[in-house]
């Protein structure tokens, strides 16, 4: 069964940093695109981060750039988010999913929230 | 950046009757050299993920009820749920994949009435 797990969620305060990270199984990581999206309380979807399959091209919303950092080690068939500077308006659920055009596999969420 | 613009925000549907929803994005999704719209949907319920109903506007992903259907090219689509379950409520939204950074509507949400 195709599968990602996110893990890495938590409280952290104004300023911090937090490492999001994905575990898939069930298909071939390395031959895909993938993302994290995210949803804020009360909110819609956000796509925020793509990274190609061999992590030689990375894209990213406005709000995050400079500030977030996707990455993956396909050898240990894994994606994170490495979330610096966080905000008060970076909480929300983060979902990592498979980009196969469009999105056809979704973990099942961790929850970040910055507040101090 | 492609802006996708759903309405309603909200509509309710009696049981057994017809939903249907809009999306418009601020320019084509239409990729010329395949005839292909970059134009998905997803269903999300409360607690759960996203769920991938339709990509390409209109091609339905595997084990999706051929109740929902999507229609439209270019700039305007529709999601249509020709009869309504329970266990359709949820929020729809659209989805472009046409340029490298994604972009969602804001949804619409579906209620029973």
């Amino acid at each position: 069964e195709v599968q990602l797990v996110e893990s890495g969620g938590g409280l952290v305060q104004p300023g911090g940093s937090l490492r999001l990270s994905c575990a898939d199984s069930g298909f071939t990581f390395s031959s895909y695109w993938m993302s994290w999206v995210r949803q804020a309380p009360g909110k819609g979807l956000e796509w925020v981060a793509n990274i190609k399959y061999d992590g030689s091209e990375k894209y990213y919303v406005e709000s995050v750039k400079g500030r977030f950092t996707i990455s993956r080690d396909n050898a240990k068939n894994s994606l994170y988010l490495q979330m610096n500077s966080l905000r008060v308006e970076d909480t929300a659920v983060y979902y990592c999913a498979r980009y196969r055009s469009p999105l056809d596999v979704w973990g099942q969420g961790t929850t970040v929230t910055v507040s101090s | 950046d492609i802006v996708m613009t759903q309405s309603p925000d909200s509509l309710a549907v009696s049981l057994g009757e017809r939903a249907t929803m809009n999306c418009k994005s601020s320019q084509s999704v239409l990729y010329s050299s395949n005839n292909r719209n970059y134009l998905a949907w997803y269903q999300h319920r409360p607690g759960q993920p996203p769920k991938l109903l339709i990509s390409w506007a209109s091609t339905r992903e595997s084990g999706v009820p051929d109740r929902f259907s999507g229609s439209g090219s270019e700039t305007n689509f529709t999601l249509t749920i020709s009869s309504l379950q329970a266990e359709d409520v949820a929020v729809y939204y659209c989805q472009q994949y046409y340029g490298t950074l994604l972009t969602f509507g804001g949804g619409t949400k579906v209620e029973i009435k």
